[in-house]
């Protein structure tokens, strides 16, 4: 199976400043077509999780442009330009490359 | 609009069965592959099942294989998870999803609660 691991575990962050995340897999996601199998989701409090970056750097439909995604192989970074409020909650990676599909642990998102 | 809609969780006990349902609505249903995923309380979340759109392929996690099974009616636009013996760490939300042609988890239900107790 493929380990996902991500860091920091929490992440206390100042509105108007950037933050990142990172996302380790235990094998790489690189597909032939230059494509990562590698997503990134948010869970904001009380809510289903949504999909934010697909394919390693996608932005999902209506996801704002202050959140990028980058990396290849097995080392992945999400990125926040500027931080707003509503961007609090969990962020998770997860790797869509083979089953079982797997999750990282998590990185809780909280203002300072 | 895209909507999906869990529903069947509840309260059982240890050994029992129960079976999920997902109801789908706003898209082609029969053209994508469907994910189960869950979430145990204050835990991280966990996929458990997929199943290809037209229902001839599918994959289990580990920790549900030989236990659960995944299924869909197309003509219902449905997708279901059949659950048996079930154990105390199947206790979760779960939650249906979509996978885009992209692999990726694009829309989520808003999950089911599933306690297993005596």
């Amino acid at each position: 199976d493929i380990v996902m691991t991500q860091s920091p575990l929490s992440l206390p962050v100042t509105p108007g400043e950037p933050a990142s995340i990172s996302c380790r897999s235990s094998q790489s996601l690189l597909l032939s077509n230059g494509y990562n199998c590698l997503d990134w989701y948010l869970q904001k409090p009380g809510q289903s999780p949504q999909l934010l970056i697909y394919l390693g750097s996608n932005r999902a439909s209506g996801v704002p442009d202050r959140f990028s995604g980058s990396g290849s192989g097995t080392d992945f970074t999400l990125k926040i330009s500027r931080v707003e409020a509503e961007d609090v909650g969990i962020y998770y990676c997860m790797q869509v490359l083979q089953a079982p599909l797997t999750f990282g642990g998590g990185t809780k998102v909280e203002v300072k | 609009e895209v909507h999906l809609l869990e529903s069947g969780g509840d309260l059982v006990q240890p050994g029992g069965s129960l079976r999920l349902s997902c109801a789908a609505s706003g898209f082609t249903f029969s053209s994508h592959d469907m994910r189960w995923v869950r979430q145990a309380p204050g835990k991280g979340l966990e996929w458990i099942s997929s199943i290809s759109s037209s229902g001839e392929t599918t994959y289990y996690a580990d920790s549900v294989k030989g236990r659960f099974t995944i299924s869909r009616d197309n003509s219902k636009n449905t997708l279901y998870l059949q659950m048996n013996t079930l154990r105390a760490e199947d206790t979760a939300v779960y939650f249906c999803a979509r996978r885009s042609s992209d692999r990726a988890s694009d829309y989520w239900g808003q999950g089911t609660l599933v306690t297993v107790s005596s």
